[in-house]
């Protein structure tokens, strides 16, 4: 049973717009949650994190939601930049248990 | 430079052969761990190390063994390799296994065939 779930494997954007990913995650009991990104032939990079005690955590152009109510968290990006172009991946974890990822959801900027 | 480092980049095995994914850090982490990436599929955790001489199963531990003998290296070894391991393999260590505290380092993966 796929405890973290996005939905959408592909997303396109226009550069200068902003870019959405979902995640949704079906464990109450996680309490931490990260973004990672990940380019072709490398490994995921971390890019922004959010306790389960907050609702909001911004890092530039990059802010991360979190609804736990709807036990849905989302990253938004803005203004969006060919650079974004990446797969991102969506993780949770409690306490100091693996992270479980997502299938992760490719995003192209078109310029 | 500090990080992970995972050889080789890539390998061909024939089904049956056994070998030996390395996986080293240089940042004194306590913390080690083997994922999987297979399309469609996200990344799936094989086993994991909280420190030396300590390993524990992730998700898909069926046809892999690993040990923990040095702080620094976690080798993921393939018993008798199959086509459905096929697959892109990551390596990944943070300092503490507290993933509030500290971020997993990847490594740049290794890409497998098995035929």
């Amino acid at each position: 049973d796929q405890q973290v779930k996005q939905n959408s494997p592909s997303l396109s954007v226009q550069e200068g717009r902003i870019s959405i990913l979902n995640c949704d995650y079906t464990n109450s009991m996680f309490d931490y949650f990260l973004w990672y990104k990940k380019y072709p032939a490398e490994g995921p990079t971390f890019l922004i994190s959010i306790s389960s005690i907050k609702d909001k955590n911004e890092d530039g152009r990059f802010t991360v939601f979190l609804n736990k109510s709807a036990k849905h968290l989302s990253l938004h990006i803005v203004p969006s930049q060919p650079g974004d172009s990446a797969v991102y991946f969506c993780a949770a974890s409690k306490g100091n248990t693996p992270l479980v990822f997502g299938k992760g959801t490719r995003l192209s900027v078109i310029a | 430079n500090a990080g992970v480092t995972q050889t080789p980049k890539f390998q061909v095995l024939k089904t049956g052969q056994s070998m030996t994914l390395q996986c080293a850090q240089d940042m004194n982490h306590e913390y080690m761990s083997w994922y999987r990436q297979d399309p469609g599929m996200g990344l799936r955790l094989i086993h994991y190390s909280v420190g030396a001489g300590i390993t524990d199963q992730g998700e898909v531990p069926n046809g892999y063994n690993v040990s923990r003998s040095t702080t620094e290296d976690f080798p993921l070894r393939l018993l008798s390799a199959a086509p459905s391991q096929t697959s892109v393999y990551f390596c990944a260590s943070s300092l503490t296994p507290r993933t509030d505290l500290s971020v997993y380092t990847f490594g740049s993966g290794t890409r497998l065939t098995v035929v």
